[in-house]
């Protein structure tokens, strides 16, 4: 299978909380997992990525954490800002540079 | 920092009309890619090009679409004979290496 599944659709959270968004994915051979931001008008845009050969890795206020055993990963937003509103994708693919598979997307209003 | 640069940003068309949307890609970049996200959907792959041809592409991707690299800059998608389902945001994008640079898109809206 490759679907990557998004959850939530949308998310509301207070400026300086967490913002937690969730993927699972079904093909073992995904190797490359990556999160898109993507503001209205505009294509997707590199956020932060993971190989399964990590648990976690952080940039900034931006950490992926990865189970590679439930097949899940998530993103985590810390102090979120109001500037952080946008749509969040997950995507997976077999190798970084190959055709991603994207997630449902996930769009998060950050209020002041 | 290179952009990726898609026209027209939107396009409206008859029914059964050919478009055509243009790409110009990273210049050193070595492989390229339509994808297309229908309002309020994900974002889905359409086809892979490289080295100047067709590497993959998806179900969605039918004998009525095509892809050139006409004069080895631009990257052009066309679509023979549009249909009311054709209507999305078609999305273009170099890849080198690890990184994949995206453009704004091309909102096509079929009427």
């Amino acid at each position: 299978q490759q679907q990557v599944k998004q959850s939530p659709q949308s998310l509301i959270v207070q400026k300086g909380g967490i913002s937690i968004i969730n993927c699972a994915y079904e093909n073992t051979a995904f190797d490359y997992f990556p999160w898109y931001q993507q503001f209205p008008g505009k294509g997707p845009a590199l956020l932060i990525a993971i190989r399964p050969d990590v648990s976690e890795k952080k940039e900034g206020r931006f950490t992926i954490s990865f189970n590679k055993s439930a097949k899940q990963f998530s993103l985590h937003i810390m102090d979120s800002q109001p500037g952080d509103s946008a749509t969040y994708f997950c995507a997976a693919s077999k190798a970084a540079g190959n055709k991603l598979t994207f997630g449902g997307g996930t769009r998060v209003l950050v209020k002041p | 920092e290179p952009e990726v640069t898609q026209t027209p940003s939107h396009q409206v068309t008859q029914m059964g009309q050919e478009v055509i949307l243009r790409c110009v890609p990273i210049s050193n970049h070595l492989y390229f890619y339509w994808y297309r996200q229908i309002l309020g959907q994900k974002v889905e792959f359409l086809v892979s090009f490289y080295n100047n041809e067709i590497s993959e592409k998806s179900e969605i991707f039918d004998d009525q679409f095509s892809v050139e690299r006409p004069d080895g800059s631009n990257f052009t998608l066309k679509i023979r004979s549009t249909k009311l389902e054709d209507s999305a945001m078609y999305f273009c994008a170099s890849v080198r290496d690890y990184g994949y640079t995206f453009g704004s898109g091309t909102r096509l809206t079929v009427v």
